[in-house]
């Protein structure tokens, strides 16, 4: 079974509006870390957000917040006032205790002038 | 620069050559992975260090793979024999694992590797 699933290969949004990336993921673990990534067509991937499972808070940085839904496995990433350079790959990734991280298939967002 | 830094950035090789890419990670980090990308997919895992411990493998790292960070510091993944199959693109991350601390892993920007 996939351990996170972006079920949204592709989406669309204008500029200065709100997006919302999808991303469920699949543990029996109870300490978990989860994360979003941007990989632009340069390929670096870069750090965006990470929410723990025992946070309470949804995790904000900036333009980009978590919505964390805990009993539905869900972990989506908001946009708000989208800008021509978040046009990217975004992935969402889940580290189980510690070590490695499992990534999702990612999702191409595309912002619109 | 204080980031990730991985060199080649790119290289092109003939099938059956043996590569070897190179990974500095953030000067306090004391561990660091490796993960293959292929076109289309997520980063995949294949192996970390904590310190020159190397603490995991993937099934996905065959015998033909090597990775060392012999000083705890810069590692080196060597691919013998390649394949053309082996062509993608290998990212290197590092981390600082503290107590209580939720170990964020900061890419570098990568080598990609083309087998001919």
């Amino acid at each position: 079974a996939q351990k996170i699933t972006q079920t949204q290969p592709g989406m669309f949004v204008q500029e200065k509006e709100a997006v919302t990336l999808d991303c469920t993921y699949d543990t029996s673990d109870q300490s978990y870390g989860l994360f979003w990534y941007k990989q632009p067509s340069s390929g670096e991937m870069i750090f965006l957000i990470y929410q723990g499972s025992y946070d309470e808070q949804n995790a904000t940085e900036g333009r980009y917040s978590l919505n964390f839904q805990k009993a539905r496995k869900s972990a989506n990433l908001v946009i708000s006032a989208s800008q021509l350079g978040d046009s990217a790959m975004y992935f969402c990734a889940m580290r189980e205790g510690r070590g490695k991280s499992t990534f999702g298939d990612g999702t191409t967002l595309t912002v619109k002038p | 620069d204080t980031g990730v830094s991985q060199d080649p950035r790119h290289k092109i090789t003939k099938r059956g050559q043996n590569v070897t890419f190179r990974c500095d990670p953030i000067s306090e980090h004391n561990r660091l992975y490796w993960y293959r990308q292929t076109l289309g997919q997520g980063p995949e895992f294949l192996t970390y260090f904590q310190n020159e411990a190397q603490l995991e493998k993937s099934r996905l790292l065959s015998d033909r793979f090597s990775a060392e960070r012999p000083k705890g510091s810069f590692s080196t993944l060597e691919i013998q024999r390649t394949e053309q199959g082996d062509s993608a693109m290998y990212l290197c991350a590092s981390s600082l694992v503290a107590a209580g601390g939720a170990e964020t892993q900061y890419f570098g920007p990568g080598t990609r590797l083309l087998v001919l």
